[in-house]
C-alpha cells in the first residue's frame, strides 16, 4: 500500500482480555518498529524487526507483550491480560532500509476499562 | 544507557524563527533525526543529519555537532500550522541495525 496501515484504529477492551494489534508496513520495507505513546508523552520503544534478523525485544514492558512479523511483512502486537496502564496509542513505523525516514501508521488507540 | 534531552515546550510568534535544541547520549552515533507530530496524528519525518553542519529543507533546517552531542531544528517564517510536537531521535548505538530512541518531544505553540 501507499502507507503504513494499522488496525483497528480504536480498541476498547475490558481489563484482563487479550488484544491483537495489526500493522501492514509499506511493501518492501525491511525495518519495522512498534512504539507506544501515552497522552502528551514521547514515543516509548517496544520492539524492532529488521529483515530476517532476530527482533530487538528489549522495549517490551512485560511478558504479557509479544510481537510477530510474518513473511517479513505484516506484524501483530499481542497484549495478554490487558491492564489499565496499557491504555495508550500504539504506533507502527516502517523503513526501506532501517536507516532513516521512517513512515508511521496512524496508530491504534487502546483503551482498557 | 541512551538518552535525549529537549525542552518540553516552546512558544513563538507567527512569522518568527524558533530553534528547538536536542542533546543526546549514546554509546555510538549513527545520525540525528527530527519528526513532527500534530495532535492526534502520526509522527512524520522531517530531517536527518549524519554529519556535522546544517541541512536545509525549505523553511526547516537541522544542525548537528557530533563533538558536542548536540543538534537543533530551526523553523523559519513560522506558520500557525507549525504548531505541533517535535521529536529528535537517534540510534542507540553505532550500528545501523540498532533501535531508534526518541526524545520526549517539544511542544511548539505559535501565537498570532
Amino acid at each position: 500500500g501507499a502507507g503504513v496501515s494499522q488496525s483497528p484504529s480504536n480498541k476498547v477492551t475490558e481489563k484482563g482480555k487479550d488484544v491483537e494489534l495489526r500493522c501492514d508496513p509499506i511493501s518492501g520495507h525491511t525495518a519495522l518498529y512498534w512504539y507506544r505513546q501515552s497522552l502528551g508523552q514521547g514515543l516509548e520503544f517496544l520492539i524492532y524487526f529488521q529483515g530476517n534478523s532476530a527482533p530487538d525485544k528489549s522495549g517490551l514492558p512485560s511478558d504479557r507483550f509479544s510481537a510477530e512479523r510474518t513473511g517479513g511483512s505484516v506484524s501483530t502486537l499481542t497484549i495478554q491480560r490487558t491492564q489499565q496502564e496499557d491504555s495508550a496509542v500504539y504506533l507502527c513505523a516502517s523503513s526501506l532500509t532501517g536507516d532513516v525516514g521512517y513512515t508511521f501508521g496512524s496508530g491504534t488507540r487502546l483503551t482498557v476499562v | 544507557g541512551q538518552s535525549l534531552e529537549q525542552p518540553s515546550e516552546v512558544t513563538a510568534v507567527e512569522g518568527a524563527i524558533v530553534q528547538i535544541n536536542c542533546t543526546y547520549q549514546t554509546s555510538g552515533f549513527y545520525g540525528l533525526s527530527w519528526y513532527q507530530q500534530h495532535d492526534g496524528g502520526a509522527p512524520t519525518f522531517l530531517s536527518y543529519n549524519a554529519l556535522d553542519g546544517l541541512e536545509e529543507t525549505g523553511r526547516f533546517s537541522s544542525f548537528l555537532s557530533r563533538s558536542d552531542s548536540y543538534g537543533y531544528l530551526l523553523l523559519q517564517e513560522l506558520q500557525m500550522k507549525d504548531s505541533a510536537s517535535y521529536f529528535c531521535a537517534v540510534r542507540d548505538s553505532g550500528s545501523s541495525a540498532s533501535k531508534i530512541i526518541f526524545g520526549s518531544g517539544t511542544r511548539l505553540s505559535i501565537r498570532p
